[in-house]
């Protein structure tokens, strides 16, 4: 079975740092892109980082350039993200989504993982 | 950064409607424009991809069209399952979200 199963969302203070994990199961996952995508509490999507299937090309949204780090471990068929100096409207469900291999569009999707930032 | 706007931002809808959902974009994006649908706690899922073609197990009373700035989502016959919110995205440049369509049972 095709499977994203995203960990490591939690509470943390403000200018504090987490990192997430996307563990990938059923396919090459060698050979797709990926994303994270975030959902602020009631409000809708938000693409925020992406990287390409050797790890060689990353893109940010505005909103976490110089803050959030996307990286993979190929051998590990794990996605992560590192994010640091949080912010309050850092707070949102974030998931992890495969690029298609053949499309333009996110075609497997992670359960989601929570973050809270917080004093 | 390219701009995606929905309409209408909610709809009320019958069972056996026929629904079309609107989304523009702020500059031509060829055919980059995929829908999503998510269920509320549930993760989105993709339902039309490159503006028209239907992602595989998707049911066929879903439909895309369009192309440059202007596209539309057509459910051809509501059935129960099909009240959720629904996304537009370009992946033209980068990715951008619409802010969505909240279906609703009326």
């Amino acid at each position: 079975e095709v499977q994203l199963v995203e960990s490591g969302g939690g509470l943390v203070q403000p200018g504090g740092s987490l990192r997430l994990s996307c563990a990938a199961s059923g396919f090459t996952f060698s050979s797709y892109w990926m994303h994270w995508v975030r959902q602020a509490p009631g409000k809708g999507l938000v693409w925020v980082s992406r990287i390409n299937s050797d790890g060689s090309s990353t893109s940010y949204a505005d909103s976490v350039k110089g803050r959030f780090t996307i990286s993979r471990d190929n051998a590990k068929n794990t996605l992560y993200l590192q994010m640091n100096s949080l912010r309050a409207e850092d707070t949102a469900v974030y998931y992890c989504a495969r690029g298609q291999v053949a499309g333009p569009g996110m075609d497997v999707w992670g359960q989601g993982t929570t973050v809270t930032v917080s004093s | 950064d390219i701009q995606m706007t929905q309409s209408p931002s909610s709809l009320s809808a019958s069972v056996g409607d026929r629904v079309t959902i609107t989304c523009r974009a702020s500059q031509s994006i060829s055919s980059y424009l995929n829908w999503y649908q998510q269920k509320p706690g549930k993760a989105p899922k993709l339902l039309i991809y490159a503006a028209s073609s239907l992602q595989s197990g998707v049911p066929s009373r879903f439909s895309g069209s369009g192309s440059g700035t202007d596209f539309t989502l057509t459910i051809s016959s509501l059935q129960p399952e099909d009240f959720a919110t629904y996304y537009c995205q370009q992946s033209y440049s980068l990715y951008t979200f619409g802010q969505g369509t909240k279906l609703e049972i009326k």
